[in-house]
C-alpha cells in the first residue's frame, strides 16, 4: 500500500484561481513529520513545507497554506490566486519514526496554470 | 552557499555501458540520498548514508546497481551494465541528520538515458 497518495495526478486552473492539492498519508506512528517539494519545470525540487505531528496547526505564507488533519490522516496543500510561475508539480512526503526514515514521496501533482 | 552539485547533468549511454553518477552534498550535512524519478513510480528512494557509512540499500534494484561514499564530500552511484529500463532521473540529496532534524536539500539531477 502507498504510504503518501496524491490522487491527483494532473490539475489544470485559470490564473487567479485558487487550487488545492491533496495529500493523504498512512502510518502507524504517532510521531512522523510530513513535506511537501515543489518541481518547476527546470527539474530541481525545492522544499515548502515541513511539519511534525503534534503539530496541526495550520500555516500560510503568503499565498501558500497548508492543512494538517490528523483525523482524515490528510495534510492538504493550497494555493491562492495562483500564477504562472506556479505551475509545476508537487510532491508530498512523509518520514515515519520520529523522523529518523527517510522521504518517501506521493507520486506528484502536475499543476498547470493557465494565462 | 552552494548546493548539492551532481554531475553529469545529462549522459546518454548506450546499454552495456558503465555508467558513474557523482555527487558532491552540502558541506555539514551528514546524510546523504539518492533517489531514482522515473513517470511509473515517481520519485523512489534508492540508498542512503550516514556519516559516510551506508544505513538502507535496500532500493537499489539489483546487484548492477552500486553506491559509494568515500567520504564525507562525495558520493557516486554506479550502474553497470547499464540497459534501457535504467533510464530515469537520479537525484542526490542531502541533509543534516534526517527528517526529524531539517529538511532535505535536492541537487538538479541527472538525467541518464540508456539507448
Amino acid at each position: 500500500a502507498q504510504k503518501v497518495t496524491q490522487a491527483q495526478t494532473e490539475i489544470s486552473v485559470v490564473e487567479k484561481e485558487d487550487v488545492t492539492l491533496d495529500c493523504v498519508y498512512e502510518t502507524r506512528d504517532t510521531t512522523y513529520y510530513l513535506f511537501w517539494y515543489k518541481q518547476p519545470p527546470s527539474g530541481e525540487l525545492v522544499f515548502l513545507i515541513r511539519r511534525n505531528s503534534f503539530d496541526e496547526q495550520n500555516e500560510i505564507s503568503g499565498r501558500y497554506s497548508w492543512n494538517f488533519q490528523k483525523s482524515t490522516s490528510s495534510f492538504n496543500f493550497t494555493i491562492t490566486a495562483s500564477q504562472v510561475v506556479d505551475s509545476a508539480v508537487y510532491f508530498c512526503a512523509l518520514s515515519e519514526n520520529s523522523g529518523n526514515t527517510p522521504l518517501v514521496f506521493g507520486k506528484g501533482t502536475r499543476l498547470s496554470v493557465i494565462a | 552557499d552552494a548546493g548539492v552539485i551532481q554531475s553529469p547533468r545529462h549522459e546518454v549511454t548506450e546499454m552495456g555501458q558503465e555508467v558513474t553518477l557523482r555527487c558532491k552534498p552540502i558541506s555539514g550535512h551528514n546524510s546523504l540520498f539518492w533517489y531514482r524519478q522515473t513517470m511509473m513510480r515517481g520519485l523512489e528512494l534508492l540508498i542512503y548514508f550516514n556519516n559516510n557509512v551506508p544505513i538502507d540499500d535496500s532500493g537499489m534494484p539489483e546487484d548492477r546497481f552500486s553506491a559509494k561514499m568515500p567520504n564525507a564530500s562525495f558520493s557516486t552511484l554506479k550502474i553497470q551494465p547499464s540497459e534501457p529500463r535504467d533510464s530515469a532521473v537520479y537525484f542526490c540529496a542531502s541533509s543534516l541528520g534526517l527528517a526529524a532534524t531539517g529538511e532535505l536539500f535536492f541537487g538538479e539531477g541527472s538525467r541518464l538515458t540508456v539507448l
